[in-house]
């Protein structure tokens, strides 16, 4: 298996654009992770999916942020709109049984 | 509200010492608490996992501790080398709002290993 996919790798926008953040999960995990890091605040759970569903979205910061997951091989992260705040590495992780949990190699955003 | 403190942000020791970094927690007792290790650059990676009825984990040069009445785990690396330079963070699946438990990270703890 190829691992956790995450698309793009980096993301530079400006102040007020829409960002989509892409995962594809490990095939045959039920669980879908999304994380959010900075150095002032570390590795911050945003939303988790359980068989598509959300399940805890209660670290989402507000509402310009969105999540979604149309099925079992993908996911969405959207900010809409952006501000200079979300600067950030973004990370998807899946997981079998909500436990060990396999990360993505992140997305790196930069909003000016 | 539930809080996890690593000892330190970072840690510094010769190659061939063992390695002691900590992991506190507070007002919950988690089902188990694991362990992941993260490159710069990289997502975390997960080492370790030890359940609330185990004391000891090893894995090769690693062994975890967790002693649910402290609310602390000790995460040991043994003989250690260059390789491992890195930022090690520990993680526990702790009530998360109404929706649940939830694994949360602490910040980490940066070791660097010098030849």
């Amino acid at each position: 298996d190829a691992g956790v996919i995450q698309s793009p790798r980096h993301e530079v926008t400006e102040m007020g654009q829409e960002v989509t953040l892409r995962c594809k999960p490990i095939s045959g995990h039920d669980y879908l992770f999304w994380y959010r890091q900075t150095m002032m605040r570390g590795l911050e759970l945003l939303i988790y999916f359980n068989n598509n569903v959300p399940i805890d979205d209660s670290g989402m910061p507000e509402d310009r942020f969105s999540a979604k997951m149309p099925n079992a091989s993908f996911s969405t992260l959207k900010i809409q709109p952006s501000e200079p705040r979300d600067s950030a590495v973004y990370f998807c992780a899946s997981s079998l049984m909500k436990d060990t949990q396999y990360f993505g190699p992140g997305t790196r955003l930069t909003v000016l | 509200s539930q809080k996890i403190e690593q000892n330190s942000e970072a840690l510094n020791i010769q190659e061939g010492k063992t390695a002691t970094l900590t992991c506190n927690y507070t007002n919950y007792s988690p089902a188990y608490l694991q362990w992941y290790r993260q490159d710069p650059g990289r997502g975390p990676v997960f080492l370790l996992l030890i359940r609330e009825n185990e004391k000891e984990k090893r894995k090769e040069r690693l062994k975890v501790t967790f002693d649910t009445t402290l609310k602390q785990s000790l995460f040991h690396i043994t003989a250690s080398q260059p390789a491992d330079s890195a930022t090690y963070l520990c993680a526990l699946d702790i009530p998360h709002n109404q929706a649940g438990t939830a694994l949360i990270f602490g910040k980490g703890t940066t070791l660097s290993v010098s030849s």
